[in-house]
């Protein structure tokens, strides 16, 4: 079976900050895909990067980019340069066949 | 272009009612999933459904749940004799093709139905 850990529930950055989320998975798979998505209070769940397993760039979109551990099974999400606009519930998730794994979030505020 | 649409947007059942939840799929796609939220949680698994087929139920409860996708028409999911414990957000997403995570199956979500069970 295949887990989703993300350890903080909850975190705070100012506004031009940067904030990390973090996130653990667990599988015994070797070919998978780790996205984060982004549920904003109007419930609509938003992919905010993808990232192969089998790729060991790490992938970026904009002011989002992640580090990706394949060794400890991490994944970790940066936003750069915090908008206002990103204050939502992030989630990690796992894929290795057609059905996505989430964690249980993390629920981000940008504060001005 | 239309996303993946559900409706209602918020339903409200008594205890033992049924609630009917509807998906259409973006245009062109003919894979729906339908995924759960509950409180504080992240969305778990349910159903994975092609044209007239249920590929994959292993996420859905053994009793009162149930999911089609016909031919013509939106993706239903079905809950007989609501309980309290269905209260959650009912998501559903669309592929275009069997979503493996390459680049070119991406998933798309609607914005989810929330039942509340009275």
């Amino acid at each position: 079976a295949q887990t989703v850990t993300q350890s903080q529930p909850e975190m705070s950055v100012q506004e031009a900050e940067t904030v990390t989320l973090s996130c653990t998975y667990d599988t015994s798979e070797s070919n998978y895909y780790l996205f984060w998505y982004k549920q904003p209070p109007s419930r609509q769940m938003i992919l905010v990067i993808r990232q192969e397993a089998y790729k060991q760039q790490n992938a970026t979109e904009n002011r989002f980019s992640v580090n990706f551990q394949k060794a400890a099974k991490s994944f970790s999400l940066k936003i750069s340069d915090s908008q206002l606009g990103d204050t939502a519930m992030y989630f990690c998730a796992f894929m290795a066949g057609y059905a996505l794994n989430f964690g249980k979030g993390t629920s981000l505020l940008v504060t001005p | 272009n239309a996303g993946v649409m559900q409706n209602p947007r918020h339903l409200v059942r008594r205890r033992g009612q049924e609630a009917r939840l509807r998906c259409s799929p973006m245009k062109g796609h003919s894979h729906v999933y339908w995924y759960r939220q509950l409180p504080e949680e992240g969305l778990k698994f349910m159903v994975y459904l092609q044209k007239e087929n249920i590929i994959d139920e292993s996420g859905m409860p053994k009793e009162r749940f149930s999911a089609e996708f016909p031919k013509e028409g939106p993706s239903i999911l079905r809950i007989q004799q609501v309980v309290r414990g269905d209260s959650a957000a009912y998501f559903c997403a669309s592929s275009p093709n069997v979503a493996t995570g390459t680049g070119n199956e991406k998933l798309f979500f609607g914005s989810g139905t929330q039942l509340s069970v009275l």
